[in-house]
């Protein structure tokens, strides 16, 4: 079983479309985040839930809505695609805390293309 | 929040050892240290991490310099598949932050 499982791993859409990027857990974790990957490689935190709870918004427009519907769910949902917004998007959890316990377990990415 | 500073990129020859360096001068008490590294295309993965003593699993072995002030990750026997970007990172206010990372080549 796959710890941490995001879908769709390829989504190509026009501007201006919403689209949504799903992420589970099967870890029993209480933390889940979602980063952006860009084209130049730089891994950059978007948001951070702890027991659907969010500890962490970075600056991310607003048109960027995670939802945590349970710990072991984190979605991210984007309106109105911007031809920026091309990325690979992943999906991490952890244990949260200090330590060991701040391990993150990442998922294996969602490549966005938006034409 | 304490940076750090990587090579950008390194070679290695498969078989012998990875030294990966890293510099943090301004890491605080309580920071740990953390490696992850990237594989092509794949999520980042955990590697080790350490606070103040060196620590070995069985991926590699994190040696921290007694002021703390820097560290290193070794790769004992490097092999193709560790040709990756490695990530050292200091934990800091609830987030961990990637930076640049180095960018390891293993070379036959």
């Amino acid at each position: 079983d796959t710890a941490v499982s995001q879908t769709p791993k390829y989504l190509v859409t026009q501007m201006g479309n919403d689209k949504s990027i799903k992420c589970e857990q099967n870890l029993g974790h209480d933390t889940m985040y979602w980063y952006k990957q860009d084209s130049k490689k730089f891994l950059k935190i978007m948001f951070s839930y702890n027991n659907k709870e969010l500890i962490i918004n970075e600056t991310v427009p607003n048109r960027f809505s995670p939802k945590s519907p349970d710990k072991a769910h984190l979605n991210l949902h984007i309106n109105s695609l911007e031809l920026g917004d091309s990325a690979v998007y992943f999906c991490a959890s952890s244990q949260g805390g200090a330590g060991a316990n701040e391990k993150l377990f990442f998922g294996s990415g969602t490549q966005l293309s938006v034409l | 929040d304490a940076k750090t500073t990587q090579p950008p990129s390194m070679d290695c020859a498969e078989g012998r050892a990875a030294n990966l360096p890293c510099n943090h001068s301004t890491i605080s008490g309580n920071e740990y240290v953390y490696w992850y590294r990237q594989i092509h295309s794949q999520g980042p993965q955990y590697i080790i991490h350490g606070l103040k003593n060196n620590e070995t699993n069985e991926m590699a072995s994190l040696i921290i310099t007694e002021d703390r002030k820097s560290s290193t990750l070794i790769l004992p026997h490097a092999t193709l598949r560790d040709t990756a970007v490695y990530y050292c990172i200091v934990r800091a206010t609830g987030k961990l932050i990637f930076g640049q990372g180095t960018t390891l080549q293993v070379k036959p």
